[in-house]
């Protein structure tokens, strides 16, 4: 079965800092990765997504993730901080088995915080 | 613009009563999902619908119910078995190709 792990449920970076979290993923097939976004009292937002194509993946408000199949990760960066990036982050795989074969399978989640 | 809309955003529900949460989607999608989400424990499947008329319980499916009788909705309903409904609830739609989009949520309060 497929499964994501987010190492740190919270993270805390300063304002104009690198942002690192990381996300690993299990899975014996090419995966489907994504990274979601979730402000406060708000749905998720689609930060990017890795779908086979090119391995380092631009998303939004300038973040990136790299898929290494070496390490079975899906890290995702931006180099800078900024407070409005407070909030959030998921990561998923898209799992392919069975009934669920389409499905999102989530990470707990990284609360990132931004000090100024 | 397509979409997915959830309503009402917040709500408010009697210990013993039943309540609907509506979530209609414009995206011509043919799968949808219920989440919910509690501090601390990320998104928990609730119920999901691959195809019209036909949907499939989630991890967490007891005290829920819901409907697929058109590709736009699927409703969730609380029911009185749900001993802890107090939580943030989330719908998505999805293509299975791309990803999911999400609703905005509802926050259902027990008083």
């Amino acid at each position: 079965a497929q499964s994501v792990t987010q190492l740190g449920s919270h993270v805390s970076v300063s304002e104009g800092a690198l942002v690192l979290l990381r996300c690993n993923y299990s899975s014996s097939v090419p995966p489907y990765l994504f990274w979601y976004v979730q402000y406060p009292n708000q749905g998720l937002q689609l930060l990017l997504k890795y779908t086979s194509a090119a391995t380092l993946v631009k998303g939004i408000n300038g973040f990136e993730a790299e898929f290494k199949k070496s390490e079975t990760s899906f890290h995702l960066t931006k180099p800078s901080a900024h407070m409005s990036d407070a909030a959030e982050y998921f990561c998923a795989v898209r799992d392919y088995y069975g009934g669920s074969q389409g499905n999102l399978i989530f990470g707990k989640g990284t609360k990132l915080s931004v000090k100024p | 613009d397509g979409g997915i809309t959830q309503s009402p955003k917040y709500l408010f529900r009697k210990e013993g009563q039943n309540v609907t949460l509506s979530c209609e989607q414009n995206l011509n999608h043919d799968a949808m999902y219920w989440y919910r989400q509690d501090p601390g424990q990320g998104l928990r499947l609730i119920y999901y619908s691959q195809i019209v008329n036909d949907f499939q319980k989630g991890d967490i499916a007891e005290g829920y119910s819901v409907s697929r009788e058109k590709k736009e909705s699927f409703p969730l309903t609380v029911t009185s078995a749900q001993k802890n409904p107090t939580a943030f609830y989330l719908c998505a739609s999805s293509d299975n190709r791309v990803g999911y989009t999400f609703g905005s949520g509802t926050r259902l309060t027990v008083v």
